[in-house]
């Protein structure tokens, strides 16, 4: 299993600024990733973090948006760049251990308000 | 683009009954289908996982159903409790890439 915490747990930003959440994992993974949620909405894959390389992104997302940096196997960090209201949501690390089809373990979120 | 769809609408059910919720998905062939449970505030929790090869799972009180021909997935929940009151999300994916639908609501009254 894998526990992730999230740093910060919400933010409140002004239009134009840029946020950077950081995921720290407590053990090695193989894969991470980053989720957007709004209220009551499904979870939107934003990207992979992948270690040591650039991430993939989700159609509709692009980089100089929200990159992502995955340093090494236990942490990650998304940035929101250039923040505009419609970035205010609820954003998510996760993580995968082993093999294919394993379970993610989620981090709490980051609760993030643009005014 | 894969759509992955959940019922909307909450369910209530009373105390020990079975709950019954359903997951459909459409444009896409995954081959693992997920089903995590998600609390107000907090991230969501693996439960179950079913592969495409596989018709059931269980484990405990819960039960999933893969039926790749009607291109759903149901989630059961036997003998339910209160505690059980939660939104419960199902997962499509391949490899480790998952798409989530949006939830259902679970209520679960005493």
């Amino acid at each position: 299993s894998a526990v992730i915490s999230q740093k910060p747990s919400r933010d409140i930003c002004q239009r134009g600024t840029s946020l950077t959440i950081q995921c720290q994992v407590d053990s090695q993974v193989t894969m991470m990733f980053w989720y957007r949620q709004q209220p009551g909405q499904s979870l939107t894959l934003i990207a992979t973090a992948n270690q040591g390389s650039e991430a993939t992104y989700e159609s509709g997302f692009v980089i100089d948006k929200f990159p992502i940096s995955r340093p090494n196997l236990t942490f990650s960090t998304l940035t929101v760049s250039n923040m505009s209201p419609e970035d205010s949501s609820i954003y998510l690390c996760s993580a995968v251990t082993g093999t294919s089809g394993n379970e993610q373990f989620f981090g709490p979120g980051t609760r993030l308000t643009v005014l | 683009s894969q759509k992955i769809e959940q019922n909307s609408e909450a369910l209530n059910i009373q105390e020990g009954k079975t709950a019954t919720l359903t997951c459909n998905y459409t444009n896409y062939s995954p081959a693992y289908l997920q089903w995590y449970r998600q609390d107000p505030g907090r991230g969501p929790v693996f439960l179950l996982l079913i592969r495409e090869n596989e018709k059931e799972k269980r484990k405990e009180r819960l039960k999933v159903t893969f039926d790749t021909t009607l291109k759903q997935s149901l989630f059961h929940i036997t003998a339910s409790q209160p505690a059980d009151s939660a939104t419960y999300l199902c997962a499509a994916g391949n490899f480790n890439k998952f798409y989530f639908g949006s939830g259902t609501k679970l209520n679960v009254k005493p």
